[in-house]
């Protein structure tokens, strides 16, 4: 059963600054992994998906890499904004057809 | 992307009533529903996964009876709470796999306090 470990568990950093969040995941078959964000007392928005195939994914200031063989993905977020600030999911499957498994997610704070 | 709802979006019921969430996928067809809970500054977590005409396979410490999971169509999923307790309290999302594209879309959450 893939388990799914994110650090660190808060982060706080000054504007502008480029930053990286960590995934770990313990089974390399897996099939996809995606990042999200959720702000507080709100749903997820989906941030980023990459397939199994695949070793990254960008959208805007964001960059998503995935390494199957060390189990890790990493979220860049470049030139940092306030707006930014929310917690960070990331969440990896096995398969089409099972669930998705999630981190216990990053807290994010940027600071004006 | 594909459009997961949820209703109510947030629901405050006395102890020992029962409350009904639904999740519909507005623009695809789920022939597999996830449900997910997730408890203040914690991820979330799988309850149950249900598929469409058939019993929902529910993880390991979720009660199927008081969690009452239907799924009698591609587009609608329910989660009945019975006889809710506060620590039923919690932040429900439910999730819709779309079969052509494989992926996972989430409703935007049900907040559910028990008093």
């Amino acid at each position: 059963k893939q388990e799914v470990t994110q650090i660190p568990a808060a982060l706080s950093v000054p504007e502008g600054e480029n930053l990286v969040l960590n995934c770990s995941f313990t089974d390399s078959a897996i099939y996809n992994l995606q990042w999200f964000r959720q702000d507080p007392g709100k749903g997820l928005t989906s941030l980023l998906l990459i397939q199994s195939s695949q070793r990254e994914q960008t959208s805007g200031r964001l960059n998503a890499s995935l390494d199957k063989s060390s189990g890790r993905s990493t979220l860049y977020i470049a030139a940092s904004q306030p707006g930014d600030s929310a917690t960070y999911l990331c969440a990896g499957r096995n398969s089409g057809n099972t669930p998705l498994v999630f981190g216990k997610g990053t807290r994010l704070s940027v600071i004006a | 992307g594909a459009v997961v709802s949820q209703h109510p979006s947030r629901v405050i019921c006395k102890s020992g009533t029962s409350v009904k969430i639904e999740c519909r996928s507005l623009d695809f067809q789920a022939t597999t529903m996830f449900w997910y809970r997730q408890f203040p500054k914690q991820s979330l977590m799988l309850m149950a996964t249900s598929n469409e005409g058939s019993k929902a396979t529910y993880e390991q410490g979720v009660e199927k009876d008081k969690f009452l999971i239907n799924h009698a169509s591609l587009t609608l999923s329910t989660l009945t709470v019975t006889s809710a307790h506060p620590e039923d309290s919690s932040f429900y999302i439910c999730s819709g796999r779309d079969t052509h594209t494989d992926t996972q879309y989430f409703g935007p959450g049900t907040r559910l306090t028990v008093l």
